[in-house]
Parts: C-alpha cells; sequence; structure tokens
C-alpha cells in the first residue's frame, strides 16, 4: 500500500512569492492535516481537511491557506511568503475511524 | 507553560540500555501519538493510546490519564533507534499539540 506523498521534496522561493505545496493521501484516507515544523520551533498545526471540507485550522495568518480535492488530495497554498515561512511542512492522512496519522516525508520550503 | 513537555530534552545512551523518555500534558485528551522523527525529517507514528500500555517488539508505551502523563520505553537499545522521538496530544477538534521533542543517541 503506497504511504502518503508530497511535492516537490524541496522549494525554493524569494520573499513576496506565492508557494504551492501538495499531498496525496493514504487510498481510504479522507482527512489531511498539514502541519509546520520551523527549525527551533518543534511542530505545528497548520490545517485539517476531511471530506474536502476545512475543519479546523491552528494559529497561523490568512495567507496559509488550502483545500481539498475530490479525490482527497490536498493544497497547501502560502502567499506573500516571509522568511520566517522556512520550515518543513509536513503533511499526513487518517482514517477517522481509527485516528491515527501517516505522515509523508514533508516538503522543505526556503524564502530568500 | 507548553501544553506538553517532554523529558529529557537529550539523551545518549550506550547500545543495550533500557531508555525512558516521559511527557507530561495539562490539557484534557482523547489519545496520545508518540511519533519517531528520524534525520531529513521522516515521521513514524509509534503508538496512539488513551489507556493503558500497547508494546511493539523493543518498544513499550504507557499512559496514565488521571495524572496526565505518558512514558516511551525502548528495551536493548540499538544505535538504529537514534532519531527525535515525539509526544503529541489530541485535543478538542482532533488537533494535535506536540512536545519539543527528545533526541535520543545511542552509541555502539
Amino acid at each position: 500500500e503506497a504511504g502518503v506523498t508530497q511535492s516537490p521534496t524541496h522549494l525554493i522561493k524569494t520573499r513576496g512569492q506565492q508557494a504551492t505545496l501538495r499531498c496525496s493521501p493514504i487510498s481510504g484516507h479522507t482527512s489531511v492535516y498539514w502541519y509546520q515544523q520551523a527549525l527551533g520551533l518543534g511542530l505545528q498545526f497548520l490545517l485539517w481537511y476531511d471530506e474536502g471540507e476545512e475543519r479546523n485550522r491552528g494559529n497561523f495568518p490568512p495567507r496559509f491557506s488550502g483545500r481539498q480535492f475530490p479525490n482527497y488530495s490536498s493544497e497547501l497554498n502560502v502567499n506573500a511568503l516571509e522568511l520566517e515561512d522556512s520550515a518543513l511542512y509536513l503533511c499526513a492522512s487518517a482514517d477517522l475511524r481509527t485516528d491515527t496519522q501517516y505522515f509523508g516525508p514533508g516538503t522543505r520550503l526556503t524564502v530568500l | 507553560k507548553n501544553e506538553v513537555e517532554q523529558s529529557p530534552q537529550n539523551l545518549t545512551a550506550q547500545e543495550g540500555e533500557f531508555i525512558t523518555i516521559n511527557c507530561s500534558y495539562s490539557v484534557g485528551i482523547s489519545a496520545l501519538h508518540w511519533l519517531q522523527q528520524h534525520p531529513g525529517g521522516g515521521i513514524v507514528s509509534l503508538f496512539m493510546l488513551s489507556s493503558g500500555k500497547k508494546k511493539h517488539g523493543r518498544l513499550i508505551a504507557t499512559i496514565n490519564i488521571q495524572e496526565k502523563h505518558s512514558s516511551l520505553h525502548i528495551t536493548a537499545s540499538h544505535p538504529r533507534d537514534s532519531a527525535v522521538y515525539i509526544c503529541a496530544v489530541y485535543g478538542s477538534a482532533r488537533q494535535l499539540t506536540f512536545g519539543s521533542g527528545t533526541q535520543l543517541t545511542v552509541l555502539p
């Protein structure tokens, strides 16, 4: 069974640009979670999507947004990039019956 | 004060030693995750538990809901166990709150 996949692996942008990160969940999982792991700050919850709807978001500004597609894959968009957005962005998928989250390998975003 | 506190922050052990990592939390939770993160960032979910004890190979996780405390034990540690171990709790609306992690180094 294929795991959670994320693309791209690495992404380099400059301040003010927009970044789009993608996540494909495990087949059969309807929930996708996004997390940010900035250097020295640990993992922080960003967004949760289930069945195409945003269910919850963490304490991040509105320039962090996303969506979930009918096939349950998801996109995270970060607008007006700032230097402090440089981080590892992790996606996880879950089957809500078990709540266990399975993490993807992450996208490392560097903002110059 | 962080909602999820882990100790120790760093731990160095000799191969074969018994290892314990502790996690305390201050909020009501529905479940607790133990995660393992290797260099390069990949995260693996080791356990999810809401009561009692779970065992998988050389790993054992326990939780005491009344005391708001969980422990992760590694028996017969091996250098390949070297990683960051992260405790995370499920609060409201399925939001995970993470501890800051414990960097474990097992020396041969």
